[in-house]
């Protein structure tokens, strides 16, 4: 199975002040296509996970443009600019290469 | 819109079978695959399996030999079945509708497996 690590944050960020998420796989996730297979979900509070980011950099309509994706085939960075206090939850990213899709562990933001 | 709302018993007796309904609205399950994940109180996600447009299944090795999904197109709805439960399968069980990622998800359904 392909293992998908999630960095920590300095929690509490500042509101206003960047944040940057981190997602490393076991296996390169760049598929003979040219896409990356990596999504990155929000989990707010008591909400179930909604899509922010599909093929590691496509944004999702209606997601605000202060998230951004970018990586290579095994390391991920999720950007959220200027944190505001909706964007408090848990972030996970996920791998869609190969079953089973897995899922990091999930990276906690909390906003001062 | 899309919608999709799962559905079952809350509570399951050791040992025994669940089962649980995703019924889906605003979108034709012959277009698009539905997923089954899990969340363990205050833990993660985990895939369990997906049913793809074609009806065709992919299931988490883990739980491969417990699982079965299918399916009623005609009702829009997609069936999760998962035999020998044990306490551990203690979760909030989430359908996912495969899209751009999983797109849509569900409320999701808390099912205790207790004695």
């Amino acid at each position: 199975d392909i293992v998908m690590t999630q960095g920590a944050l300095p929690n509490p960020v500042p509101s206003g002040e960047s944040a940057s998420i981190t997602c490393q796989s076991s296996k390169s996730l760049l598929f003979s296509d040219g896409k990356t297979y990596l999504n990155w979900y929000l989990q707010r509070p008591g909400q179930s996970p909604q899509v922010l980011i599909y093929w590691m950099s496509t944004r999702v309509p209606g997601v605000s443009d202060r998230f951004s994706g970018s990586g290579s085939g095994t390391d991920f960075t999720l950007k959220i600019s200027r944190v505001e206090a909706e964007d408090v939850g848990v972030y996970y990213c996920q791998q869609f290469l190969e079953f089973p899709f897995t899922f990091g562990s999930g990276t906690k933001l909390e906003i001062k | 819109q899309v919608q999709l709302k799962e559905s079952g018993p809350g509570l399951v007796q050791p040992s025994e079978t669940l089962s649980l309904t995703c019924t889906v609205s605003g979108f034709s399950l012959t277009r698009y695959g539905v997923n089954w994940v899990r969340q363990p109180p205050g833990k993660g996600l985990e895939w369990m399996g997906t049913i793809w447009n074609d009806g065709s299944t992919d299931y988490n090795s883990a739980l491969k030999s417990r699982l079965r999904i299918s399916r009623d197109t005609s009702k829009s709805q997609v069936f999760l079945r998962m035999s020998s439960l044990q306490t551990e399968d203690t979760a909030i069980y989430l359908c996912a509708r495969l899209g751009t990622g999983f797109d849509y998800w569900g409320q999701g359904v808390m099912v205790t497996v207790s004695s």
